[in-house]
This record gives structure tokens, sequence and C-alpha cells, in this order.
């Protein structure tokens, strides 16, 4: 069964190093989508992409992120300058439709540890 | 604003105990309702949805009912098992943002059953 894959499992960053995150979406799908989980705290939408661009972003991804589709396959996050709040579980998803009564489809997600 | 508010966890059962965990929502419109799951170490996967009111959500012995008049879409199981302990997060889609953020999350709730 097709699914969403994302790396590392776990990383461990010193403060304002930068991190990437990658994920692998659903090779047929079209939407992609960044979510963050704060230890204990609801799951938070970060950022949504659709064509090769950010089709909305929330408060929480400032200029410090940014998200990439650059070979067609791979999404990825970047964290430029991480701080200890950035430490967090990152969840990938994506969609084959934007109709809201479809699936969203979610990778294991990365668990960042900003020291 | 949009919103879904979850129970407090963590909730305890045995095995064959009844479940219930409760999820109201604050919503404009008509959004459609979700209950995803997170077993350890894996991502979020759908666990159940209902698109509109009224409409029952179920899956794996897990119901769910769209109840309009109360803003509730509470999670029922008659009888848990040890293999159902995970976390659940009930979501739902703003029908006012198609392509952006997808889905709202609760806290989530965590399930613990023992034999």
């Amino acid at each position: 069964e097709p699914e969403v894959t994302q790396t590392p499992s776990h990383q461990v960053t010193q403060m304002g190093q930068e991190v990437i995150l990658r994920c692998v979406p659903i090779s047929n799908h079209l939407y992609f989508y960044w979510y963050r989980q704060i230890l204990g705290q609801k799951v938070e939408f970060l950022v949504s992409f659709y064509n090769n661009e950010i089709s909305e972003k929330s408060e929480i991804f400032d200029d410090q992120f940014s998200v990439e589709r650059p070979d067609g396959s791979n999404f990825t996050l970047k964290i430029r300058s991480t701080k200890l709040e950035d430490s967090a579980m990152y969840f990938c998803a994506s969609r084959t439709t934007l109709q809201n009564t479809g699936e969203l489809f979610f990778g294991e997600g990365s668990r960042l540890t900003v020291l | 604003g949009n919103s879904v508010t979850q129970m407090e966890g963590p909730v305890t059962l045995s095995e064959e105990a009844f479940l219930t965990i409760n999820c109201t929502y604050t919503a404009t419109g008509y959004p459609s309702l979700f209950w995803y799951v997170q077993y350890p170490g894996e991502g979020l996967q759908l666990l159940l949805k209902a698109t509109k009111a009224d409409d029952k959500g179920s899956n794996k012995g897990f119901e769910a009912t769209y109840r309009k008049e109360t803003t509730s879409f509470h999670l029922e199981k008659g009888s848990v098992q040890v293999s159902d302990s995970a976390v659940y997060f009930c979501a739902l889609s703003d029908p006012t943002n198609q392509a952006g953020t997808a889905l709202i999350f609760g806290k989530g709730t965590t399930l613990s059953v023992s034999s």
C-alpha cells in the first residue's frame, strides 16, 4: 500500500543550526502539507503546498521556515536557524483531491530535538 | 474561528470495557469530521469520518456520529482491546479553506487498555 515516508525519524541538533526534514508523498498526490506537534500539544498546521508553491501558511511558519519540492518526489521542510521551541514532531501529509472530504495521508513523523 | 476540543486524557481502561472519547467542534459552514489514530511509533491514520450531519462513521468497531445540534463527534467502541491503545485525534476540515489548512486537530487523547 502506498505510504508517505519521512526522514529522519529523529534528529537532534544544536540551537541555531539548520535542519532539513524530508518527505516522500504518495506518488499521485498533488497537495502536500506539514504539521507539527509539540509534546502534549495540538497537531498544528504549518504550511500547504500545491503546484510548486505555498497555498497557505500559518503564523508559526515564519521566515525561518521554508518548503521545497526540488525533484518531483521529495517535499522538504527547512528550518534555517533552529530554536529550542522548534522541538516537536513534524508530520508530512499528502492528498489527491482538493475536496475536504478527502483523506489526508500522514507520514510517521520526524522528531526534532533542539538542544 | 474553527476549533476542535477533545476530552483530556489519558484514558485507562480494562480490556472489553466501553470507550467514549468526547469531541466537540466550532466551525462556520458544514465541516467534515474525522477521527485519526496514532499507534506507538507510527504516523496518523484515518480511523473514520463523517461528511454531513447525522452521518455515522465506523471502522474496526469504532463509531462516531456527526451531531450538528450538539456540535459533537464523540468516538465510541463497545469493547476495547489492548491493541486499541493509541492516541486518538479528532479533526475537522475547514469548509472555507479548501487547499489550505486542510485539517484542524484537537489535542489528542491517549488511550491505554490493559488486559
